[in-house]
């Protein structure tokens, strides 16, 4: 049974501050990963990650994979209220229906 | 252009009622998601539509949910006999083929 497992549940930081997200991930024929942000209702997509060990980057959020030890980490520098959301990671199966197995996510509030 | 859209944003209804939830997916893409959040939960896979392959629904909680899409394009998730654990935001999502998915805005499905 595919697995993601995300750490922290829940992460209260100051604005300003870095934070780091963790993806844990077993999944049948792995082929990407995927990062989402979560507000309110729908989640808007951040990163999708394909090769091990090439940082993506979007301003002040970056993303790697390291696709032996099967996880993948999320930083957020300088970190504003804006940021404060779940994140979400997702794993993608080539198991011929691309679905996606999401992880429960990381609760992120950022303090003024 | 045009995101993924949901109709409608809110419903209520009456425990044993039938509703339907529809989504109009980004013109083009092929694959199109279902997926729930119950309150405090990580995102639940329903079913997978991919061109006019079967698709996948391997997810649906029971035999009250069923879901089309007609013309590779809208999609209906019917839930019949409504349940009250049935209380849910439900969002749908489509894709290009693979890959990074887009949400719409989802519909709050609320079973009184």
């Amino acid at each position: 049974e595919d697995k993601v497992v995300q750490s922290p549940l829940s992460l209260v930081v100051h604005e300003g501050d870095t934070v780091t997200l963790n993806c844990s991930y077993e999944v049948t024929n792995f082929r990407s990963l995927l990062w989402y942000k979560q507000e309110k209702k729908a989640p808007t997509f951040l990163f999708m990650l394909t090769s091990s060990g090439i940082e993506k980057k979007s301003g002040r959020l970056s993303s790697i994979l390291d696709k032996k030890e099967l996880f993948s980490i999320l930083n957020i520098t300088a970190t504003q209220t804006g940021d404060s959301a779940i994140y979400l990671c997702a794993p993608i199966s080539n198991f011929g229906n691309e679905k996606l197995t999401f992880g429960t996510g990381t609760r992120l509030t950022i303090i003024p | 252009g045009a995101g993924v859209s949901q109709s409608p944003s809110n419903k209520v209804t009456e425990k044993g009622k039938d509703v339907e939830l529809r989504c109009d997916p980004i013109s083009g893409h092929t694959a199109l998601y279902w997926y729930r959040q119950s309150l405090g939960q990580g995102l639940e896979f329903l079913i997978y539509f991919q061109g006019n392959s079967a698709p996948d629904k391997s997810g649906l909680p029971s035999d009250r949910f069923s879901a089309e899409r007609t013309g590779g394009s809208v999609s209906t998730l019917t839930i019949q006999r409504t349940q009250q654990e049935d209380s849910a935001v439900y969002l749908c999502a489509s894709s290009p083929y693979w890959g990074e998915q887009y949400f719409g805005p989802g519909t709050r499905l609320t079973v009184t």
